[in-house]
C-alpha cells in the first residue's frame, strides 16, 4: 500500500495564479484532511472531509477550497495564490482519532 | 481556543541516552493524546497514543505519560539513536474532527 499519495512535491507560483494540490490514499478510510504547517507553528487544519460527499471548514480556510472527489482522492485549490499561502501542505486520512500524512507538498508563492 | 504547547523547542542527547519531550497542553476534555514524529522533508508519523483514562503507555522504546492534574504530557525515548533525530509533536483531541498541534521539539543525537 502507497498509504497518503501527494502531488506535486514542490510547486512555485507567482502571485494570483491558480492550483490544485492533489491527494489520494489506498486505505480506506473515511476522513481526509489538509493541514498547512508554517515555521514556528503547529499543523493547522484548512479543510476536512469526514466521509465522501462532506466537507468542512477548518481552522485556517480562508483562500482555498476543497474536493472530496471520491472516497480515495481529496483535493486542495487555491483560486489566487498569494505569499500567505506559502507553507508545507499535508494531506492526511484517518478512520480513527490519528492520522495518516502523506510526503508534503512545498508551494512558495512569489 | 486550545493550545499545545512544549516546554523545549530543541533538546541534544547523546546517543544510547535517554530522552525525554515534554508537552503542556491546556483543554481538560482532551481525552486522547498522540506523538508524532517528522524527519526532514516528511509528512508526521505516528508514534504512540495514549487515552486519558491511562497515565501511561509503552511501545518498542518508547513511554508516554500523561499527568492530567497538571495537564502535562511526555515522550520518553530509551536508548536514543541516530535515527530518533527528528521533530517531535504532541496532539490533542477532545472528540471533535480535529488534532490540536504543538509547535514541536527537535530532537538531534549526538554520535
Amino acid at each position: 500500500n502507497a498509504g497518503v499519495t501527494q502531488t506535486p512535491k514542490f510547486q512555485v507560483l507567482k502571485t494570483g495564479q491558480s492550483m490544485t494540490l492533489q491527494c489520494a490514499q489506498d486505505m480506506n478510510h473515511n476522513s481526509m484532511y489538509w493541514y498547512r504547517q508554517d515555521p514556528g507553528m503547529g499543523l493547522r487544519l484548512i479543510y476536512y472531509s469526514a466521509s465522501e460527499g462532506t466537507t468542512d471548514k477548518g481552522e485556517v480556510p480562508n483562500g482555498y477550497n476543497v474536493s472530496r472527489l471520491n472516497k480515495r482522492e481529496f483535493s486542495l485549490r487555491l483560486e489566487s495564490a498569494a505569499p500567505s499561502q506559502t507553507s508545507v501542505y499535508f494531506c492526511a486520512s484517518s478512520d480513527f482519532r490519528d492520522r495518516d500524512f502523506g510526503a508534503g507538498t512545498r508551494l512558495s508563492v512569489l | 481556543g486550545e493550545s499545545v504547547g512544549l516546554h523545549l523547542p530543541t533538546l541534544s542527547v547523546q546517543e544510547g541516552d535517554n530522552s525525554i519531550i515534554n508537552c503542556a497542553y491546556s483543554n481538560s476534555a482532551s481525552d486522547y493524546f498522540i506523538w508524532y514524529k517528522q524527519e526532514s522533508g516528511k509528512g508526521p508519523q505516528f508514534i504512540i497514543d495514549i487515552r486519558s483514562n491511562m497515565d501511561k503507555r509503552q511501545g518498542q522504546r518508547v513511554t508516554v505519560l500523561l499527568n492530567k492534574t497538571v495537564k502535562h504530557l511526555s515522550l520518553q525515548i530509551a536508548a536514543t539513536q541516530p535515527g530518533d533525530s527528528a521533530v517531535y509533536f504532541c496532539a490533542e483531541n477532545s472528540g471533535a474532527n480535529n488534532l490540536f498541534f504543538g509547535t514541536g521539539t527537535r530532537l538531534t543525537v549526538i554520535p
